[in-house]
């Protein structure tokens, strides 16, 4: 198996602008997260996938931010009207199915100027 | 709101020690338990994963889980400087719940 993927590693944005993530997890695992995380912190929960269905989005999530996971294969997390305050690395991680490993990507670490 | 919480250090041991870190969580119908370790600038990194009460080994590391007290802990033996790294906590809860994190220890071995 190929690692969950993540696309780009870096990006470098103006405030205002919007961004996407591309992720491509584990072959044939069902579950996909998306994580934001700072300096200094654990890996904050923004939303996840079983398959194709969004099941839960975090509370904390504005509604700037958007995910999809088409056909249940990789997935897209779309910022809109970047703020300063997105700047952090992008997390994706799979697993095969509920409760089971979480592989994580090497992330996409973007800095809004 | 599901927390997971552990202790952010530094905790700092001398090489070959054991290090000894701890994490509690709030939802008591949590399943499945995970550490990961983060090098620094890198993404975590899976290194055990811990289902029923009691002890699990795997070489160096010993996860340890008590569901009645709702605290998981991970024990590294003959630390070594490598070792070096935040250590996060995960949970997932019942079925079509998230992996939730904690905040991390941050361990430093030093020779």
């Amino acid at each position: 198996d190929t690692g969950v993927s993540q696309d780009p590693r870096h990006k470098i944005t103006k405030r205002g602008q919007n961004v996407t993530f591309r992720c491509d997890p584990i072959s044939e695992h069902n579950r996909l997260y998306w994580y934001r995380q700072t300096l200094g912190q654990g890996p904050e929960f923004l939303t996840y996938f079983q398959n194709e269905a969004q099941l839960e989005k975090s509370r904390l999530l504005s509604d700037r931010f958007s995910a999809e996971r088409p056909k249940g294969s990789f997935s897209t997390l779309e910022i809109q009207r970047t703020e300063q305050g997105d700047s952090a690395m992008y997390l994706c991680a799979s697993s095969r199915t509920i409760n089971t490993e979480a592989f994580f990507g090497q992330g996409t670490r973007l800095t809004v100027v | 709101q599901k927390e997971v919480e552990q202790n952010s250090g530094p905790l700092s041991v001398p090489e070959g020690a054991i290090a000894s870190l701890n994490c509690t969580y709030s939802d008591r119908v949590s399943q499945s338990f995970f550490w990961y370790r983060q090098y620094s600038g890198k993404s975590p990194e899976l290194i055990m994963s811990i289902y029923s009460n009691g002890d699990k080994e795997d070489g160096r590391f010993t996860a340890q889980l008590n569901k009645a007290s709702q605290y998981v802990s991970l024990l590294i033996r003959d630390s070594q400087p490598s070792d070096s790294a935040t250590y996060l906590c995960a949970v997932n809860g019942q079925a079509g719940t998230a992996l939730i994190f904690g905040k991390g220890t941050t361990l430093s071995v030093s020779s």
